[in-house]
């Protein structure tokens, strides 16, 4: 069965400095789907990156990276240059079948001036 | 609004009750998709739809869970009997086809609590 393991309940980070969300996945697929999104406290999910299974170049977006290890099934966040308004919950999930998005438990963020 | 809509934001009913979220998607967009969040938990898939048929419910926990989306707009999850264990946040999400990348559109969901 598809898994997302998000060890990291909570993180702390400094305003400027560099932070690395983890996020494991377990599929037994040869094609999929990783991606991370933002939860602030409004509640809604805001998509922040996507990392195909098969694509060879680490995903970028802005700030946001992710460091796909293939052979570890790993696919962590690092937001660069951390900002006050990252402080939220972000969750990583996984594309399971065509459409379904199967998420971690999350990790809370939080950005100190 | 250019969002997705979802009403009510918050809804408090007492055990038993049938309850309606409705979930108003990003206009043209033709994925549609019901979450529900526990408290500390990520989402968890409830049904998605293309167009006006489900195309995947495999998510919902049981039969007094029941979505439409009679015109491919519009949505409304349904559940019946309500119990304490329902209470979450239900998210709606759409995205312009399926298949993408997985850019879901996310509303800010339905707090409902079941007394």
């Amino acid at each position: 069965a598809q898994k997302i393991t998000q060890t990291q309940p909570g993180m702390f980070v400094q305003e400027k400095e560099a932070v690395t969300l983890d996020c494991t996945y377990d599929t037994s697929d040869q094609s999929y789907g990783l991606f991370w999104y933002k939860q602030p406290s409004s509640g809604e999910m805001i998509f922040l990156i996507y990392q195909g299974s098969y694509d060879e170049q680490n995903a970028t977006e802005g700030r946001y990276s992710l460091n796909f290890q293939k052979a570890r099934k790993s696919a962590n966040l690092v937001i660069s240059a951390s900002q006050l308004g990252d402080s939220a919950m972000y969750f990583c999930a996984m594309r399971v079948g065509f459409q379904k998005l199967v998420f971690g438990t999350g990790t809370r963020l939080l950005v100190s001036p | 609004g250019a969002g997705v809509s979802q009403t009510p934001s918050n809804k408090v009913t007492e055990k038993g009750k049938y309850v309606e979220l409705r979930c108003d998607p990003i206009s043209g967009h033709t994925a549609l998709y019901w979450y529900r969040q526990s408290l500390g938990q990520g989402p968890e898939f409830l049904i998605y739809f293309q167009g006006t048929g489900a195309a995947d419910d495999s998510g919902l926990p049981n039969d007094r869970f029941f979505a439409v989306r009679p015109e491919g707009s519009v949505s409304t999850l349904k559940i019946q009997r309500t119990e304490r264990g329902d209470s979450a946040v239900y998210l709606c999400a759409s995205s312009f086809t399926s298949g993408n990348t997985g850019e879901l559109f996310f509303g800010e969901g339905s707090r409902l609590t079941v007394l």
